[in-house]
Formats: structure tokens, sequence, C-alpha cells
């Protein structure tokens, strides 16, 4: 079945110690997405890939960033986690336009 | 800027009975999409119903239907004979073709189902 895979499922890493979590899709969506969800708040938008055109929120932390090497994989990239940024990091793609969003199982991550 | 607001943090219902989640919405936007979607405690997002700015029936998928109220801005969920399996956060997200293809979700409703 066509869908979005999260790698790894749980991370844990530590205070500092730089982490990548990964994403692939085989939907052949052209936009990606990073969501960064805390316990019990709404997901939050960290980025998005539109193609290979890279778009930034305003409030996303220099401390992320984000790869897209080709379009069915995308990475997040965080430089020097903080134990504010132990979150659920939901992966999601959707084919331009239409908002039909598809969401990956997410990857849990604790900062220790 | 747009808003979604979900002003039921928790809610309960006893099994088999119908509930309803609110959801209202602020947006100028005249071509909109309104979503829901469930996260269980494992923290997948299940895309459960989606409702266009022009569609002019509510949608409905299996249990679930959406209560669409375009005048008042309001795109509540209804879930008709709950099963333990609904205990869940429910979030309500609204797209819009103007924002850059980006989903802006509300703070959930956390339902639980008694038995």
């Amino acid at each position: 079945d066509a869908m979005v895979i999260q790698n790894p499922r749980y991370q844990v890493t530590q205070f500092g110690k730089p982490v990548t979590l990964s994403c692939s899709q085989t939907l052949n969506h052209n936009v990606m997405y990073w969501y960064q969800q805390k316990s019990s708040q709404a997901p939050k938008l960290l980025f998005h890939y539109y193609d290979k055109d890279f778009n930034n929120e305003a409030d996303t932390p220099d401390n992320f960033q984000s790869r897209r090497p080709n379009t069915s994989f995308c990475f997040l990239d965080i430089r020097s986690p903080g134990l504010g940024d132990a979150a659920m990091y939901l992966c999601a793609t959707s084919r331009v336009g239409n908002g039909g969003y598809t969401f990956g199982s997410g990857t849990r991550l604790t900062v220790v | 800027a747009q808003k979604i607001t979900q002003t039921q943090p928790g809610m309960f219902v006893q099994e088999k009975e119908a509930v309803t989640l609110d959801c209202t919405y602020d947006t100028s936007d005249p071509s909109y999409g309104l979503f829901w979607y469930k996260q269980p405690s494992s923290g997948e997002m299940i895309f459960l119903i989606y409702q266009g700015s022009y569609d002019q029936q509510n949608a409905t998928e299996g249990r679930y239907s959406l209560n669409f109220q375009k005048a008042r801005k309001s795109a509540n969920l209804v879930i008709s004979a709950s099963q333990l399996g609904d205990s869940a956060m429910y979030f309500c997200a609204m797209f819009r073709k103007s924002s850059g293809d980006k989903l802006t979700f509300g703070t959930g409703t956390r339902l639980a189902v008694r038995p």
C-alpha cells in the first residue's frame, strides 16, 4: 500500500547531540511537511517542501533544519537538541492544491 | 489570520451513544477545506472526514458525519454509536489553498468512551 513511513518510531538522544529523523513516501506527493507536536498540544508546522522548494515557518528555531534529496525522502535534522525539543514529530505529504494530507506514524523524540 | 477553535478539551460519552465534537473556524477565504483527524495514544494521525467550503451537502464517512454550518463557521464532528476504540484525541483542521497548502490545527478534544 502507498504510505508515509517514519523511522525510527521512537528516538532517544542526548542533550546537544545531533539527531536526524527520516520520512519516506510511496505516494509520489510533491509536498512534504514536518510538524512538531508537544504533549497535549496541536501539531505545529515547522517547514514544508513544495517539490524542492523549502518553506520555513517564521517561528521555527534555527536549530531545526530539513533536507529533501528526492521526491520520496525528507529528513529533519535537529542540530543541538534541548529538553524542550522532546516531542512527537509528524511527517505528512500531500498533492499540491487539494489539502489531502497523509500522515506517517510519527517519531517520538526523547532528549536525555 | 486563520484560526481553528475547539472549545471542549475533554469529553465523555457512553458506549453506543452519539457524541458531537465542536469546531469553529475563522477565515475570510472563500475556498477552504475542513478536516477531522483522530489521534490515538500511539500518536499516528488518522484522517476521518473532509468538508469542502463549496460542498452543498454535509460529509459522511461511516459512523462519522460533519455538521457543516457555513454561515456560523462551524464544522462539528458527530460520531454515532460510539465504540471503546473511539477513545482518542480528535483534531479539527483547516486547509486553504491561499495559505500555501498548509494545514492549521485546533487544540483538540480528548474523547473518552465509557463501557
